[in-house]
């Protein structure tokens, strides 16, 4: 079965400082992962994707992920962040075998940045 | 292009009445999916379609949950009887492609007392 896990509810992080949220997946045959944000009161925004290729991949808003296919993981990452990150993040993977539209949404992760 | 539209943005209703909600997803785009979430249960995707026909309905809660395509621009979910635990933010997104990602609604908050 495909899912994705976050293990942290909740990443506190000074303004200016790096930040990562972390996330790892599993799936059956090759993944094809995604990491959106939500503010409050919106829906979720895409941020970045990675299909194939090189495996640091670059979003929006500064946002970088790099996959590990060894440790099974699609870390989020942000040299410096900024108060306006404070959202919650959510990694998801698309289902590549059988049923290819479906995706499974990790359980977010809330993430603080202080000034 | 002004996004996947939902409507109405918040709904509060009594146990026991109908529920539509509304979408109309990004034009060109092919699939449509409803999600609920809620902060039990996180996002649970309830069902989706492919070019207007009903692909994966598995993730619907009960017979009292039911989803219409009539054409590529209209989606509905609707809930008959409604009940206070199908309280949550319901989405609508949409996608063109299988590598692609989802463009979300702004949800519809609905509330039932």
């Amino acid at each position: 079965a495909q899912s994705v896990a976050q293990p942290e509810d909740q990443v506190n992080v000074a303004e200016g400082n790096p930040l990562t949220v972390k996330c790892t997946y599993s799936v059956s045959g090759n993944p094809y992962l995604f990491w959106y944000v939500q503010y409050p009161n919106r829906g979720l925004q895409f941020l970045l994707k990675y299909i194939t290729g090189d495996n640091l991949v670059k979003g929006s808003y500064g946002f970088e992920a790099e996959f590990n296919k060894s440790q099974t993981s699609f870390h989020l990452k942000k040299p410096s962040a900024l108060v306006s990150d404070s959202a919650l993040y959510f990694c998801a993977v698309r289902d590549s075998w059988g049923n290819f539209n479906k995706f499974y949404f990790g359980s977010g992760t809330k993430l603080n940045v202080k000034p | 292009d002004a996004g996947v539209i939902q409507s109405p943005r918040h709904e509060v209703t009594e146990m026991g009445q109908e529920v539509t909600l509304r979408c109309k997803p990004i034009s060109g785009h092919d699939y449509l999916f409803w999600y609920r979430q809620t902060m039990m249960r996180g996002l649970e995707l309830l069902i989706y379609f492919n070019n207007n026909v009903p692909i994966d309905d598995s993730g619907m809660p009960e017979d009292r949950f039911s989803a219409k395509m009539p054409n590529a621009s209209f989606s509905t979910l609707k809930i008959q009887p409604s009940e206070p635990r199908d309280s949550a933010v319901y989405f609508c997104a949409s996608s063109s492609g299988l590598s692609r990602g989802y463009t979300f609604g702004s949800g519809t908050r609905l509330t039932v007392v």
